[in-house]
């Protein structure tokens, strides 16, 4: 059975940092990009960060360019999402997916004073 | 960047009857591998989103075929057949063929 297991959320001040991760189990973790994808709440999808099987390359939407960084275990089957000067429009359920086949249970960022 | 715009907003369906949802894409979807880089999902209440469609008409493992999805390059559809109570929430619609990945911003489905 596929398992996406993401930790690490939590209430943080504006301009502050916060790293997430998403431990795999049930594919073969390395074979697959993986990318976290982020829902503001009463909101839509909004993708934030991809990064390829080795983890040589990533890709994020000019929203967090910058901002975050995401990156990759392929030993432990774990990801990451380095968040760095959040905003309050960072909060969001933030999904930790595989090739956007397989999505986590999502983890909750509130960016509030 | 790629906009989805998905249609209706909201559906309410008599259950066994069948339900179809749009989604345009503002550019073509289509690779030049011959792949439409088109996906639906279903996030049920409460729930992460599940895929059921990808790349535009293959149906992801484990989803009823009562579920289908057809297209154009730009123009696509899903359509479900015999609509069941367990099919009730927001289906989204995303293009994975270029970055930044964008989705549409998803049809309810109900239950009259």
């Amino acid at each position: 059975e596929v398992q996406l297991v993401e930790t690490g959320g939590g209430l943080v001040q504006p301009g502050r940092s916060l790293k997430l991760s998403c431990v795999a189990s049930g594919f073969t973790f390395n074979n697959y990009w993986m990318s976290w994808t982020r829902q503001a709440p009463g909101k839509g999808l909004e993708w934030v960060a991809s990064i390829t099987n080795s983890g040589g390359s990533t890709y994020y939407p000019d929203s967090v360019k910058g901002r975050f960084t995401i990156s990759r275990d392929n030993a432990q089957n774990t990801l990451y999402l380095q968040m760095n000067s959040l905003r309050s429009e960072d909060t969001a359920t933030y999904y930790c997916t595989g090739a956007f086949d397989y999505w986590g249970q999502g983890v909750m960022v509130t960016v509030s004073s | 960047d790629i906009v989805m715009t998905q249609a209706p907003l909201s559906v309410s369906v008599t259950p066994g009857e069948s339900a179809s949802i749009s989604c345009r894409s503002s550019k073509s979807l289509l690779h030049s591998n011959g792949i439409t880089y088109v996906y639906w999902y279903l996030q049920k209440p409460g729930k992460s989103p599940q895929l059921l469609i990808y790349r535009m008409s293959n149906l992801a493992s484990g989803v009823p075929d009562r579920f289908s999805g057809s297209g154009s390059e730009t123009d696509f559809t899903l359509k479900i057949s015999r609509v069941e109570a367990e099919d009730v929430g927001i289906y989204y619609c995303g293009q994975l063929l270029e970055n930044p990945y964008t989705f549409g911003a998803g049809t309810k489905l109900e239950l009259k």
